[in-house]
């Protein structure tokens, strides 16, 4: 049964940093890998998707990269906005979702 | 319609009681999924349906949860006796396949049920 772990739980920090969220999952036999972001009493906003056969995605300040050997994404957020806070999902094919990151970006 | 649309979006019920939330589709989405989000949690899978068929039903926490794509298009989630621990908010998504795999999930914004 697929697993996927997302690390770190939280994190806060000022704006202006580069950020790192980290994806692992235990089956890399999958389709795709999504990243979403959830505000609180929101729905999942759909931020990344990244197809099996595809390494990276990029829109505007994200970019996130697949590793389906190592069973690993990693989420890039550059130059960070306190409206970047938000809690950090990433899913693979439809059906698991990691517990996610919950950042918060200061000014 | 332009996203996935879902009612009612808070649902307060008895202990006991029966709920049912509907979730429309984006237009032409044939896939739907069903998931079940406990405070501070991440989703959890319910169920999922490509057009009519429900073709995964494992992540139903018992038989009194019930799920229903009848025309391929509208679903409904039935919750029979509800229980305390049936709180939580309920998300639907949809999605149409894409280069084989499953495609781009989008989603509702949920329908939150507190059972008193």
């Amino acid at each position: 049964k697929q697993e996927v772990t997302q690390i770190p739980a939280a994190l806060s920090v000022p704006e202006g940093e580069n950020l790192v969220l980290n994806c692992s999952f235990t089956d890399s036999a999958i389709y795709n890998l999504q990243w979403f972001r959830q505000d609180p009493g929101k729905g999942l906003t759909s931020l990344l998707l990244i197809q099996s056969s595809q390494r990276e995605q990029t829109s505007g300040r994200l970019n996130a990269s697949l590793d389906k050997s190592s069973g690993r994404s990693t989420l890039y957020i550059a130059a960070s906005q306190p409206g970047d806070s938000a809690t950090y999902l990433c899913n693979t094919d439809k059906l698991i979702f990691g517990t996610g990151t919950r950042l918060q970006v200061f000014p | 319609g332009a996203g996935v649309s879902q009612s009612p979006r808070y649902k307060v019920a008895k202990r006991g009681q029966d709920v049912a939330l509907r979730c429309d589709p984006i237009s032409g989405h044939v896939s739907l999924f069903w998931y079940q989000q406990a405070l501070g949690q991440g989703p959890e899978f319910l169920t999922y349906f490509q057009n009519e068929a429900q073709l995964d039903k494992s992540g139903l926490p018992s038989d009194r949860f019930f799920a229903e794509r009848p025309e391929g298009s509208v679903s409904t989630l039935k919750i029979q006796r509800t229980q305390k621990e049936d709180s939580a908010v309920y998300l639907c998504a949809s999605s149409s396949p894409l280069a084989g795999g499953p495609g781009e999930l989008f989603f509702g914004e949920g329908s939150r049920l507190t059972v008193l």
